[in-house]
Formats: C-alpha cells, sequence, structure tokens
C-alpha cells in the first residue's frame, strides 16, 4: 500500500539555520504530495503541496520539490524562525477523494 | 478559504459515557469526510471514512459499535465515542475535500481533544 517515511525526529536548531527534513514515499500512479504543520495546541494546516513531477510547492519561505525519480519531497528553509517550531507532517494522496496517508511527523524546535 | 469547523474543541468524561464530536464543513459540501485520531507525539491514524447518506467505513481494527459515525447531511459528520473509556483518551480531528476547489488537499478541523476519567 502507499506509504510514507519521513526522518525521525526531534530536529533541534539554531535560529536563522537552514532546515532539512526528508520525506520519501511508496506509492502506485502519480500521487499528491502535501507538508503539514502543527504548531503547538492546534490541528494541521497545509504548508504547501505539488500534485506533479517536479512541481515546487513553497510558502512562507520554505519549499518542496516532487522528485518521482527519488520518490522524495523533501522539506527546506533557508533560515528557521523560532516561530517555525511545531511537528510538520508529510503525506500524500492517490488520485480521487481518498484519505491522506500520513508520514510520523517531525517535531522542529528552533531556539533564539 | 474553505474551512472545517470541529465541535468541542475539548472535552472532559466520566468513563462509561458517550461523548459526540461534531465536524462541519462551513462553506462547501462534503460527501465524504475523514475521521483522524492522534496519539501524543505520534501521527495521525486514519479512523473511518464518513459518507454522506451512507455507511462510514472504517479502517481495520477500529471498532464501528466504539466509535459511530454519522454523516446525515453534506455539511455535517459526527463521532460518537460509546462508552469511552481512558484508553479512548485521544485528540481526534475530522477532514474534508472541498472536490469544486484544490486539487487533492485536505482540509482539517481544529481537532478535538478527549480525556476520559
Amino acid at each position: 500500500g502507499d506509504s510514507v517515511t519521513q526522518m525521525e525526529g526531534p530536529v533541534t536548531l539554531s535560529e536563522e539555520a537552514f532546515l532539512t527534513i526528508n520525506c520519501t514515499y511508496t506509492a502506485t500512479g502519480y500521487p499528491s504530495l502535501f507538508w503539514y504543520v502543527q504548531y503547538p495546541g492546534e490541528g494541521l494546516q497545509l504548508l504547501l503541496k505539488a500534485t506533479k513531477a517536479d512541481d515546487k510547492g513553497s510558502n512562507k519561505g520554505f519549499e518542496a520539490t516532487y522528485r518521482k525519480e527519488t520518490t522524495s519531497f523533501h522539506l527546506e528553509k533557508g533560515s528557521v524562525q523560532v516561530s517555525d517550531s511545531a511537528v510538520y507532517f508529510c503525506a500524500l494522496t492517490p488520485r480521487g477523494n481518498t484519505p491522506l496517508v500520513f508520514g510520523k511527523g517531525t517535531r522542529l524546535s528552533v531556539i533564539a | 478559504g474553505a474551512v472545517v469547523s470541529q465541535h468541542p474543541s475539548w472535552v472532559i468524561c466520566k468513563s462509561g459515557t458517550s461523548v459526540k464530536i461534531e465536524c462541519r464543513s462551513l462553506d462547501f459540501q462534503a460527501t465524504t469526510m475523514f475521521w483522524y485520531r492522534q496519539f501524543p507525539k505520534q501521527s495521525l491514524m486514519l479512523m473511518a471514512t464518513s459518507n454522506e447518506g451512507s455507511k462510514a467505513t472504517y479502517e481495520q481494527g477500529v471498532e464501528k459499535d466504539k466509535f459511530l459515525i454519522n454523516h446525515a447531511s453534506l455539511t455535517l459528520s459526527t463521532l460518537t465515542v460509546t462508552s469511552a473509556h481512558p484508553e479512548d483518551s485521544s485528540f481526534y480531528i475530522c477532514s474534508a475535500r472541498d472536490l469544486d476547489r484544490a486539487i487533492g488537499e485536505l482540509f482539517f478541523g481544529e481537532g478535538s481533544r478527549l480525556t476520559v476519567l
């Protein structure tokens, strides 16, 4: 079945450091890929998405590129802030109205 | 933008009682809603797919008699945790997709934190 594997945390970075959270997937066909973020005590929010190979999703300084050849969708940010501290989930969905398949989440803590 | 709202956002109940959680799509119609459960420091586990006007589809290992799902209208799905026990304490999140808009994106409710004493 479809699955998502993302790097385990927690990840602790200093402010303005470079962030990479790795995500790889296994799926049949051509899924859509997402990064969701969950801030402390809150629900999930869509951070960015990509729906086809070589698409780059970007939002709030975060970027991720849909790499079909490596089945990856790594999340990057050039300079993290304390306010970026949250849990980040990589997810995929096949075409159609199907539920998301989530990775286990990566907790990021950014210290000043 | 599309919004999914859950109520209540948190609830504390005694063991043996039942708790109902509502999930509403506020500005779009959702023929399908998804219910997830999140344990502390863990990922989201899909519990069931709620289908408007028909029975929900439960994932393997989820007790359908324990977690009753009703999707009576195109904007409302409810999850009832029956005879709740402390092990049912968790964060329950519903989600829905606006099929007329963003491809693939799921909109999530704020979540409902259930604590069973």
